[in-house]
């Protein structure tokens, strides 16, 4: 089954801090995925890659970016971390088109 | 507003009773939908996906799609205790960047 990590998988933050959030996957898929999940709100998603060296913006992105230095791995970073970024965040990989994704367990953040 | 909308919010049903789930696009370009289950504390993992008008059953579970209104729902049989979970819709456009729009979902609670 596809492999999905996540580290760290718990974080407390302060306000202004810079947090890194990272994923990793052992599945060569091309397409990798940065989502926060919060009651009410379901998944939403942060930004996206294609392939390494790619990052593109999704629904959410202001307040976080993304790098992608390899198929592997790809990285979520709060540059200013604030309170209202106090969630679960999940990374997930697929192949593309209408294949599934696979999701990582998840990195509970608080931000104080 | 979420372009997946799913409902009801939350679900009771008796152990061995029916659970049905429904969720709706309001994106007409969506294509492809998939059903997510998560656990407490747990990721998501995919559950069933279908793209084709119609029915599909993989055991106790059976999703209907109309794609005319962009409906799809889930219906659970003979419910287990170990069905109570967090059920996530999602839809796709098919496009090779893979982008699912998640709804806020629905909570089931089975009761023995």
């Amino acid at each position: 089954e596809a492999a999905v990590t996540q580290s760290p998988r718990n974080k407390v933050a302060v306000t202004g801090g810079k947090v890194t959030l990272s994923c990793n996957q052992t599945n060569n898929h091309n397409n990798m995925y940065w989502y926060r999940q919060d009651t009410g709100h379901g998944l939403r998603l942060i930004h996206y890659s294609y392939g390494a060296g790619s990052t593109e913006k999704g629904d959410i992105p202001d307040g976080y970016k993304a790098s992608r230095p390899s198929q592997e791995n790809f990285s979520l970073i709060l540059e200013l971390a604030t309170p209202s970024q106090t969630s679960v965040y999940f990374c997930a990989s697929g192949g593309g088109g209408n294949a599934e994704q696979f999701f990582g367990p998840g990195t509970r953040l608080t931000v104080l | 507003q979420q372009k997946v909308q799913q409902s009801p919010e939350s679900l009771i049903v008796p152990e061995g009773g029916m659970a049905s789930l429904n969720c709706t696009s309001s994106d007409r370009n969506v294509d492809y939908f998939w059903w997510y289950r998560q656990h407490s504390g747990k990721s998501p993992k995919m559950l069933m996906s279908i793209f084709s008008n119609g029915e599909k059953e993989e055991g106790r579970f059976t999703v209907h799609l109309n794609k005319a209104s962009l409906h799809t729902s889930l219906h659970i049989r003979d419910s287990q205790p170990s069905d109570s979970a967090l059920y996530l819709c999602a839809a796709s456009r098919g496009s090779a960047l893979g982008r699912l729009h998640f709804g806020a979902g629905t909570q089931l609670i089975v009761i023995p």
